[in-house]
């Protein structure tokens, strides 16, 4: 059945470490996001693709960097230069077909980052 | 400067009654509204959405109020239930920003049985 995968649910980054989440959308959809969430807070825009091969930054970019080969798949590395990653990542993808009314953004399950 | 405010941190509610979560925004520029559901280590689903061309959209027990003129939209949950105890985010996109979705800090909100 279709939808968003993440891997791994939890991971571990030693000091200096860069580490890549993976995400996996299966949905055929076009966009793909990485947002970042701190406790108590909201999700934070952190890099989106709209298209193969093409990425923009989000609201949070730094020390954080993607790649989007294919359509189904958008990794996120944290490097060495984020301070502060301890946080909660999700991906998300949606359709991009141009109509007024947006489309929805759908979530994986997310991938809990901690620093050891 | 939080462009999509949710002011309450928190809700508690008696299972039954009627939930109301609330929402504002101050970029006129966002025309198209969501609200996502999120349980503890999971990520947020769709719940419900309305476009700035209606103040009402229903779904069920779940109905969406867009006050564009006082920049404001609330979710009514009615009855409540024990299952819908969760972080309630509303998000909000512009049109001349794609499909970014700009996200409140969210609401938890807890239905007591």
């Amino acid at each position: 059945d279709g939808g968003i995968t993440q891997s791994p649910k939890y991971l571990f980054r030693k000091e200096g470490q860069n580490v890549t989440l993976s995400c996996e959308q299966n949905l055929n959809h076009d966009a793909m996001y990485w947002y970042r969430q701190d406790p108590g807070q909201g999700l934070r825009l952190i890099y989106y693709s709209q298209i193969v091969n093409d990425f923009q930054k989000g609201d949070i970019a730094e020390g954080y960097s993607v790649s989007r080969e294919k359509k189904e798949s958008f990794p996120l590395t944290v490097t060495s230069a984020q301070k502060n990653p301890t946080a909660f990542y999700l991906c998300a993808s949606s359709i991009l077909d141009g109509s007024p009314q947006r489309e929805t953004q759908y979530f994986g399950p997310g991938t809990r980052l901690l620093v050891l | 400067d939080q462009q999509v405010k949710q002011n309450s941190p928190s809700l508690s509610v008696q299972e039954g009654r009627i939930s109301i979560l609330n929402c504002d925004y101050t970029n006129s520029m966002f025309d198209y509204f969501l609200w996502y559901k999120k349980y503890p280590a999971e990520g947020p689903t769709f719940l419900i959405s309305i476009s700035s061309i209606k103040d009402k959209n229903e779904d069920g027990r779940f109905t969406v109020f867009l006050n564009k003129s006082a920049k404001h939209l609330s979710l009514h949950i009615v009855p409540s239930q024990p299952g819908d105890s969760a972080v309630y985010f509303c998000a909000a996109s512009a049109n001349n920003a794609g499909n970014m979705l700009t996200f409140g800090g969210g609401t938890r909100l807890m239905v007591k049985p």
